[in-house]
């Protein structure tokens, strides 16, 4: 079966601080991933998404940036925090041959102080 | 454009008890709609989903969701609340791609 980690499970960081989240996932081939951030009170809005090694694409300009090194990993980067930055982040992954059906991480929560 | 609105944004129940989740949506194109269900603090878990076969649609958990195209809703219900289904629910949406449209959410209360 398929499983996807995440961590670190919470990072509390300075503002200004560099960023690196990690996503893995296992049991699975070629799959497409995603990066969400949601705030608090919102709902969840898409940063990233990957169908591929070395292929990003952006949904929000922003302070953050993606990276696909390997197959199934995907990482959440930031060279300088902003406090807007604070959030919970979840990854998450589809089947490579299909969109819809995503299935997500247990989150990291980030808050920049 | 695809779109989401989850009528409620709490809604408490008792043990016991029916529970009913409410999501309109609208959409250019033949759907898909899902479920989620959070615990605070985890990750996303999928309840069901739809993608037209039939309209009435089983989860886990005991829950399921009923697709009405001539409303543009898929409510969540389930027969007898547990005080584990307490948690946020979240209704989605997607046309095609890779574009997932999340309500807002509704944060359903059990009380014993």
């Amino acid at each position: 079966s398929q499983t996807i980690h995440q961590w670190p499970a919470t990072l509390v960081q300075p503002v200004g601080s560099p960023l690196s989240l990690e996503c893995t996932v296992e049991g699975t081939s070629n799959p497409n991933l995603y990066w969400y951030r949601q705030a608090a009170g919102r709902g969840l809005q898409l940063l990233f998404y990957s169908v591929g090694i070395g292929q990003i694409s952006s949904e929000v300009p922003q302070n953050l940036s993606a990276s696909r090194p390997q197959d199934r990993q995907f990482i959440l980067s930031s060279k300088k925090l902003l406090l807007s930055d604070s959030g919970f982040y979840l990854c998450a992954w589809s089947p490579g041959s299909s969109y819809n059906e995503q299935f997500f991480g247990p989150g990291t929560r980030l808050t920049v102080l | 454009a695809q779109s989401v609105t989850q009528l409620d944004s709490h809604v408490s129940v008792s043990e016991g008890t029916p529970v009913l989740l409410r999501c309109n949506y609208s959409s250019s194109y033949s759907p898909s709609l899902f479920w989620y269900v959070q615990h605070p603090n985890k990750g996303l878990q999928l309840l069901l989903k739809y993608t037209s076969a039939a309209t009435l649609v089983k989860g886990i958990n005991g829950f399921e969701a009923e697709f009405k195209k001539s409303e543009t809703s898929f409510h969540l219900t389930k027969p007898s609340a547990h005080m584990s289904d307490a948690a946020e629910y979240f209704c989605v949406v997607s046309d095609s791609g890779y574009a997932l449209n999340f309500g807002k959410g509704t944060s359903l209360l059990v009380t014993p």
